[in-house]
């Protein structure tokens, strides 16, 4: 059973950063490209960023570029982002997902999503 | 504000069939990109519904279906039940933009 597991949300005040870890497993990690999706309060599925099962590829929404880096570590199933100068626009759940594929040579879907984990940005 | 747009809102009685729209434009639906839809319940993962325009996943029951054309795509949803009250998101690609795509989203409420 695929079950991915994030974690690392939490208030932090404008300008900081945060961590958010995703943990997979019932799939082989490494053969698929993962990805970050949020969602703001009241607001709908919002797009972030993602990247190829071995990291030679990753792509990010305008919204977030220059500011948040998507990384991942296939000997541990793990997917983070890193989300620094913090906006409050930022505030939403986010979301990890699997995607279908590995190598991001053609954009596809996401098969499996997480629970989510809520990050408000807020002084 | 989202590059695709589907109506806020649809309702209808159990039993009853609905039907979601998806509008895109020439850099993406129209391009030829895919389209897929999510079924989102509060507090719960989204839920792939179905995938490359038409194909549902296993355990999909047959009362969703999807279609594709032009510019825009839907999702029907036959034989409606209280548990097909969510919210329903339709995605993909815009080669203008080079980014994966969200609807704004459709709250299905079952009367």
């Amino acid at each position: 059973e695929v079950q991915l597991l994030e974690s690392g949300g939490g208030l932090i005040q404008p300008g900081g950063s945060l961590r958010l870890s995703c943990t997979a497993s019932g799939f082989i990690f490494s053969n698929f490209a993962m990805a970050w999706v949020r969602q703001a309060p009241g607001k709908g599925l919002e797009w972030v960023s993602i990247i190829s099962g071995n990291s030679n590829r990753a792509f990010y929404a305008d919204s977030v570029k220059g500011r948040f880096t998507i990384s991942r570590d296939n000997s541990k199933n793990t997917l983070l982002l890193q989300m620094d100068s913090l906006r409050v626009e930022d505030t939403a759940v986010y979301y990890c997902a699997k995607d279908v594929q590995q190598w991001l040579i053609d954009p596809y879907y996401f098969d499996y999503w997480g629970l989510g984990t809520l990050v408000t940005v807020s002084s | 504000q989202s590059v695709l747009t589907q109506p806020p809102s649809v309702s209808g009685a159990p039993g009853q069939r609905v039907t979601i729209s998806c509008t895109g434009s020439d850099s993406n639906i129209g391009a030829g990109y895919n389209v897929h839809w999510y079924q989102h319940l509060p507090g719960a993962a989204p839920k792939l519904l179905i995938y490359d325009n038409k194909n549902r996943p296993s355990g999909v029951p047959d009362r969703f279906s999807g279609s594709k054309s032009g510019t825009s795509a839907s999702l029907a949803i036959t034989g409606l039940q209280a548990e097909d009250e969510a919210d329903y998101y339709c995605q993909s690609y815009d080669s203008s933009l080079r980014a994966w795509v969200f609807g704004g989203g459709t709250k299905l409420t079952v009367l």
